[in-house]
């Protein structure tokens, strides 16, 4: 069945450095959708993208979905200590409503 | 609008025995989907709901049950409990099924098995 594959498993940046998860498939995904779970807390949704090469800001955060919608990357510019928690990446299988979560990014930021 | 609620919030069950959790989705909000959340495993999709029907089932066995009622909220069952089932169980919803639809997640049950 369909996987998504997400690395790194855990990083640990200082305040300031950036930060980088990456997903990957070996199939062609219908969508991406990216999640932040904070520790102790749910996943909460942070953004969808579905067109390929599609590229979206929010803040300091940039999702991108590749050209062969088969990879998808979250990259945060200057972390802060607010930006630690795990981040998902998550894709629909098929026209269903079944989600396909990657194992997720465990992202800890030094202060 | 409230969130989405999930009922308990903690359970301590024994080997054999089974459990209910239940899911109040966002009003308004038709799906209801749950997961498993392990450290080992991640995230996994059990089922999805929406109008009473199951849509979509997850690989999971036939102990994991679960219903949906005519005002959307849904329950989970889980029969003859094994430790292995010890997890956080979450419930999700959206407006609508099927693809591109954003999921808002409950606080989840942690679900112990002793």
């Amino acid at each position: 069945g369909q996987q998504v594959m997400q690395i790194p498993q855990y990083q640990h940046v200082q305040e300031g450095e950036d930060f980088t998860t990456y997903c990957n498939s070996s199939t062609t995904l219908s969508n991406i959708q990216w999640y932040k779970q904070r520790p102790g807390g749910h996943p909460v949704f942070l953004i969808q993208l579905v067109k390929s090469g599609e590229v979206k800001k929010q803040k300091r955060l940039t999702f991108q979905f590749g050209e062969a919608k088969k990879n998808s990357s979250l990259h945060i510019t200057a972390t802060q200590t607010t930006d630690v928690g795990t981040y998902f990446c998550a894709s629909h299988s098929g026209n269903t409503g079944k989600l396909i979560f990657g194992q997720g990014t465990t992202l800890q930021v030094k202060p | 609008k409230a969130g989405v609620t999930q009922t308990p919030r903690y359970l301590i069950k024994t080997r054999g025995q089974q459990v209910t959790l239940s899911c109040s989705p966002i009003s308004g909000h038709r799906s209801v989907s749950w997961y498993q959340q392990t450290p080992g495993q991640g995230l996994q999709f059990l089922f999805e709901y929406f109008s009473e029907t199951q849509r979509n089932k997850g690989n999971f066995p036939g102990r994991f049950s679960g219903r949906q009622f005519s005002n959307s909220r849904s329950e989970m069952n889980v029969s003859t409990l094994e430790l292995g089932d010890s997890a956080l169980y979450l419930c999700a919803s959206s407006q609508g099924t099927g693809q591109f639809q954003p999921q808002h997640f409950g606080d989840g049950t942690r679900l112990s098995i002793l």
